[in-house]
C-alpha cells in the first residue's frame, strides 16, 4: 500500500536558519504530493502541493520539488521565522485519491 | 469564505457512554471526510461522502462508529459506546473536486474517553 515517511522529529531552529524536512513515498502509479502545515490550536492547513514528475510546489517561502527518482518531496525554506513554528506533515493521494500522512514532524523556531 | 466548521471542540465522556462530532462542510463541497488523528500521528482517513453516499468506509469501525450525512451537507460522525482507546481528535475535511480535489480540513475535536 501507499506509505510517507517523514523524518524523526523535533526539529529546533533559530530564527533565520534554513530548514530542510525529508519527506519520502512508496505509492504505485503517479501520486500527487503534499506538505500540511498545523499551527498550534488549528486545523491543518495544505501549505503547498505537487502532482507531476519535477513539479515544484511553493507557498510562503517553502517549497518542494517532486522528485519521482528518489521518491522524495522535501519541504525547504531559506530563512525560517518564528511564525513558521508547527507541525508539517507531509502526505500524497494514490490511485484510489486516499490522503495518506506521514507522521508529522514538530518545528519550533527560537527568536 | 468560511471554512470547514466542526463542533464541538473538546468533548470529554466517560467510557461505555455515547458521543458525537458535527461537521459542516465549505460550501458547494460535495466531497466530506472524517478522519481519526492519534497523538504523534497522522490523520487516517475513517470515511469518505460523495454527497450523501458513503464511497469509502473501509476503516470505520463498524461496531460502534456511525456516521451521516443527509441531504449532502453537514455530517455526524457517532461513537457509541466509547472506550479508552477512541481518545483522539477527530477532524473533518471537504473538497470541491470529488476525491482529487485538495482537502481542506476543520479544526477538529479533540475527544478525551476517561
Amino acid at each position: 500500500g501507499n506509505s510517507v515517511t517523514q523524518m524523526e522529529g523535533p526539529v529546533t531552529l533559530s530564527e533565520e536558519a534554513f530548514l530542510t524536512i525529508n519527506c519520502t513515498y512508496t505509492a504505485t502509479g503517479y501520486p500527487s504530493l503534499f506538505w500540511y502545515v498545523q499551527y498550534p490550536g488549528e486545523g491543518l492547513q495544505l501549505l503547498l502541493k505537487a502532482t507531476k514528475a519535477d513539479d515544484k510546489g511553493s507557498n510562503k517561502g517553502f517549497e518542494a520539488t517532486y522528485r519521482k527518482e528518489t521518491t522524495s518531496f522535501h519541504l525547504e525554506k531559506g530563512s525560517v521565522q518564528v511564525s513558521d513554528s508547527a507541525v508539517y506533515f507531509c502526505a500524497l493521494t494514490g490511485a484510489n485519491s486516499k490522503l495518506t500522512f506521514g507522521k508529522g514532524i514538530t518545528l519550533s523556531v527560537r527568536p | 469564505e468560511a471554512g470547514v466548521v466542526q463542533s464541538p471542540r473538546y468533548k470529554i465522556i466517560e467510557k461505555k457512554q455515547p458521543v458525537a462530532f458535527w461537521c459542516n462542510p465549505i460550501s458547494g463541497h460535495n466531497t466530506l471526510y472524517w478522519y481519526l488523528q492519534n497523538l504523534g500521528q497522522g490523520p487516517e482517513l475513517l470515511i469518505r461522502y460523495e454527497n450523501e453516499e458513503a464511497v469509502d468506509d473501509s476503516q470505520l469501525p463498524k461496531d460502534r462508529f456511525s456516521a451521516e450525512r443527509l441531504k449532502g451537507v453537514d455530517s455526524t460522525l457517532k461513537i457509541q459506546p466509547a472506550e479508552l482507546g477512541d481518545s483522539a481528535v477527530y477532524l473533518c475535511a471537504s473538497s470541491l473536486e470529488g476525491r482529487s480535489g485538495t482537502q481542506y480540513f476543520g479544526p477538529g475535536t479533540r475527544l478525551t474517553v476517561l
